[in-house]
């Protein structure tokens, strides 16, 4: 198991949006509609943002999106603000092995 | 509402053994995945394994498989990550997370685990 690629950062300014791409495999992003997405601050554990590539769990904001295309998976951020800085990580189900999980390399979103 | 709490920091030399605990409390713990996910100094997650308390029903990834062992002790709500011969290369932070309705919606607080002579 490869890990899912990321770039190592991105950043934007207050208000803009940016994208953070997850690409992996058929074998895995491309194959299920199973893509989920952590951010974690410094010294926390990972919390959840995005699950089953496009819903987003009670209580994170409507500026956080998923979506999809072929073997590439992307978080949007929306009218980003100095709070959205943290670390994100994807990560996909894959079934080589049976109920497994892969992590994308992770992206340190800065705000400008 | 779900929570896993991790047991504390630990300091240990190479060669010993280790088993790090996750206790669930709040839900049905018999009732979810947990797995388990590595991340080492400055570095990313890794996902190492997971289990199913209800049948023990236990899965690893390739790269963790021979290394560790992922047990579960339902009586307790407690799952477990151990090893039996630490090394170095093992230093990191180990988190629990359950897949309870989708995958990983709860962590612990994650475990220190430092490996040094």
């Amino acid at each position: 198991q490869s890990a899912l690629a990321q770039p190592a950062s991105v950043s934007g300014s207050p208000g803009q949006s940016v994208t953070i791409s997850c690409t992996g495999s058929s074998s895995d992003v491309g194959g299920f509609q199973y893509v989920s997405w952590y951010r974690q601050d410094p010294g926390k554990a990972p919390k959840l943002v995005i699950y089953d590539v496009t819903y987003r769990p009670s209580g994170v904001s409507y500026r956080f999106s998923g979506s999809k295309s072929g073997n590439t998976a992307s978080l949007t951020i929306s009218g980003l603000r100095a709070e959205d800085e943290a670390d994100y990580y994807c990560c996909s189900y894959t079934p080589n092995p049976p109920l497994s999980y892969v992590f994308g390399t992770g992206t340190k979103v800065t705000v400008l | 509402e779900l929570q896993l709490v991790q047991s504390g920091v630990e300091v240990k030399k190479p060669g010993e053994s280790l088993k790090i605990s996750c206790k669930g409390s709040g839900q049905s713990f018999s009732s979810y995945w947990i797995g388990w996910v590595r991340q080492k100094p400055g570095k990313g997650l890794e996902w190492m394994g997971i289990i199913y308390p209800g049948d023990s029903d236990t899965r690893y990834s390739p790269s963790f498989q021979g290394q560790v062992t992922i047990s579960v002790d339902k009586s307790i709500s407690t799952a477990y990550l151990q090893w039996t011969s630490l090394k170095a290369s093992d230093t990191a932070t180990y988190y629990c997370a359950s897949r309870f309705r989708w995958p990983f919606d709860f962590w612990g607080q994650g475990t220190l685990v430092t490996v040094s002579s």
